[in-house]
């Protein structure tokens, strides 16, 4: 199994431009889960779903962030106009119910 | 608000020695704990967990202690090598699928 897909790797933008971070979860899992690393605040969860249906996105700073799952094997974090705050690692996990969570290698985003 | 704290950002240890990462949680609710290590460029992979009604899980030279009356859990490493060298998150949950993550804790082991 390839584990979890995302894309881009590094996205560098600049203020106000839309950003959209794409995931694949495992083949299989069922959960979803978007997270954002940052120094001060460590793994931050943004918002999971669980059978392509959002169940928790609390986790999400504002309203400039979205996340849509429009299929199994697919999910998309959108961030909408984007602001150098937004400066992080976003990395995306699945799982099977609440098993193991497993992680991609993140997007490494940067905004100027 | 945290609900899961590492104290220590860093920590360096000879090769060899035993290696102690500590965490601590606020949320009794909590009755899962995991441990995941994450290297450099990469996410963060799943090491050990243990749940509430243990104080003790081990496996090979990872072992985590739960403390449940001092909302502490730490996990032991012994002996360190230098490939253990990574960022080690301690997570929780509360029966529900999302995780708290604490900030990490970057260990150096020093050949």
């Amino acid at each position: 199994d390839a584990g979890v897909i995302q894309s881009p790797r590094h996205e560098v933008t600049e203020m106000g431009q839309e950003v959209t971070l794409r995931c694949k979860p495992i083949s299989g899992h069922n959960s979803l889960f978007w997270y954002r690393q940052t120094m001060m605040r460590g793994l931050e969860l943004l918002i999971y779903f669980n059978n392509n249906v959002p169940i928790d996105d609390s986790g999400m700073p504002e309203d400039r962030f979205s996340a849509k799952m429009p299929n199994a094997s697919f999910s998309t974090l959108k961030i909408q106009p984007s602001e150098p705050r937004d400066s992080a690692v976003y990395f995306c996990a699945s799982s099977w119910d609440s098993e193991t969570q497993y992680f991609g290698p993140g997007t490494r985003l940067l905004v100027l | 608000d945290q609900q899961v704290k590492q104290n220590s950002p860093s920590l360096s240890v000879q090769e060899g020695r035993i290696s102690i990462l500590n965490c601590d949680y606020t949320n009794s609710m909590f009755d899962y704990f995991l441990w995941y290590k994450k290297y450099p460029a990469e996410g963060p992979t799943f090491l050990i967990s243990i749940s509430s009604i243990k104080d003790k899980n081990e496996d090979g030279r990872f072992t985590v202690f739960l403390n449940k009356s001092a909302k502490h859990l730490s996990l032991h490493i012994v002996p360190s090598q230098p490939g253990d060298s990574a960022v080690y998150f301690c997570a929780a949950r509360t029966g529900a699928n999302n995780l708290f993550f604490g900030t990490g804790t970057r260990l150096t082991v020093i050949p």
